[in-house]
This record gives C-alpha cells, sequence and structure tokens, in this order.
C-alpha cells in the first residue's frame, strides 16, 4: 500500500496573498492530480501531471499554478487568495491517467482566506 | 448539463434496511469509481469498476457502459455508513475522471 500526504492540514491566508499547497505520494503512481471541493459540492480539476516536469489544466486552472517537481511530488499555488474564500483541496494520484488508473485521494488541505 | 448525475442528491435511511445510490452519465466512461467522503472530509475508495459488477460486504455495485449508469448498493445499512458518496466516471472524450454531485446519507438509529 502507499499514501498521500498533504501539506499543510489548514491553511489561513489573507486577501491577495500567494499561498501553497503540497502533496507527496509512495505509490510510484505517475499521474498526480488537484482538486478543489466547495461546502457541500463535488470536486473540480484543477491541474493534473501525468509525470515529472508536466502539467495540464483541469476545468479550474485559472487563478492557480502548479508544479511536479518530481515524480513523487505535486505542488499547488494559489495566486492570489480571494477574500471570505474557503475550500478543500484534494491531492490525489493514480497509477496511469488512462482509464486503468484508480485514484488514490490524501485527507485533504482546508484553505480559510480572512 | 451536469455529465454525472447522483441521484438522491440527500437520503435518510433507517439502520438495517437497503437501498440504492445511482450514477447517470453523458459521457462515454469507460471506469467508474465510488468513494464515501467521511464527515472529517477523507475520501475512501469503495469501487473502481469496469463494466459488470462487484461487491465487497454489505456493498455492491453495478456499471453499464452500454446505458450510461451506475449503481450502488447498500444492504443493512449501518451508522458508520453515513456520510457523502460519491462517483466519478472516466470521460475517454478528455481523458478524464468526472465527479458527481454527490448523495449525502445520513444513516440513523
Amino acid at each position: 500500500g502507499g499514501i498521500i500526504t498533504q501539506t499543510p492540514k489548514f491553511l489561513i491566508g489573507q486577501e491577495g496573498q500567494k499561498l501553497t499547497l503540497k502533496c507527496q505520494q509512495n505509490f510510484n503512481h505517475d499521474t498526480m492530480y488537484w482538486y478543489r471541493q466547495d461546502s457541500g459540492k463535488g470536486l473540480r480539476l484543477i491541474y493534473y501531471s501525468i509525470t515529472e516536469n508536466d502539467l495540464q489544466k483541469g476545468d479550474l486552472s485559472e487563478g492557480y499554478d502548479a508544479s511536479r517537481e518530481k515524480k513523487s511530488s505535486f505542488s499547488l499555488t494559489v495566486t492570489s487568495a480571494q477574500k471570505n474564500e474557503m475550500a478543500v483541496f484534494l491531492c490525489a494520484s493514480s497509477m496511469t491517467g488512462g482509464d486503468t488508473g484508480q485514484l488514490y485521494f490524501g485527507e485533504g488541505s482546508k484553505l480559510t482566506v480572512l | 448539463g451536469d455529465k454525472v448525475k447522483q441521484s438522491p442528491s440527500a437520503l435518510s435511511l433507517q439502520e438495517g434496511t437497503n437501498s440504492a445510490l445511482r450514477c447517470n452519465f453523458s459521457i462515454a466512461a469507460t471506469t467508474v469509481q465510488w468513494f464515501l467522503q467521511n464527515p472529517r472530509g477523507s475520501l475512501m475508495n469503495l469501487f473502481y469498476l469496469v463494466p459488470g459488477t462487484k461487491e465487497n460486504g454489505r456493498l455492491k455495485s453495478a456499471f453499464d457502459s452500454k446505458e450510461s449508469y451506475s449503481t450502488l448498493h447498500i444492504r443493512d445499512a449501518q451508522l458508520e455508513d453515513s456520510g457523502t458518496y460519491f462517483c466519478a466516471a472516466f470521460n475517454t472524450g478528455n481523458y478524464k475522471y468526472v465527479f458527481g454531485a454527490g448523495t449525502r446519507l445520513k444513516v440513523i438509529a
């Protein structure tokens, strides 16, 4: 088995601030993902990466940057936090980016912007 | 419109009873996953399906790719089954998983 570790678990920021979330996986999976979940809603894809140094935009990429520094890690940056924004960011990984890849999720990082 | 529609959106079940959750897809899906999100927000993998059925304890899931739907059956519901159930379909059109909005289940004693 493996595990996906997200840091920090809780993040409080100020309006306009640049905030970075980190994700590490030890599954040795090729593909990693960042999703955003708003309260009471489903998951929306922000960015994903099918291999080291690769980056693909999801449906919600505006306002975010991402970086796949190495196979095991994938970072997400909120480029300018919006006032009163509150959401959970979920990192996931899968063996491949195709339909043979079962998704595994981290515990989530909760963002609150004051 | 929603590419993955889950129904019902919310459900209250008496402990010990059975129910079925459903996902309808308007995309060409080749695999489906079902997750349970607990009140702390963690997503647990329940099933990963190609067309066909799988069973695990009190849970059983089916995926029919031709009719574009998947179901999750819960038998003998327990209090710990409470949470939000999500289905996700792999969209062969753009090679991404698409999530439904979830079914919020509450099991009551």
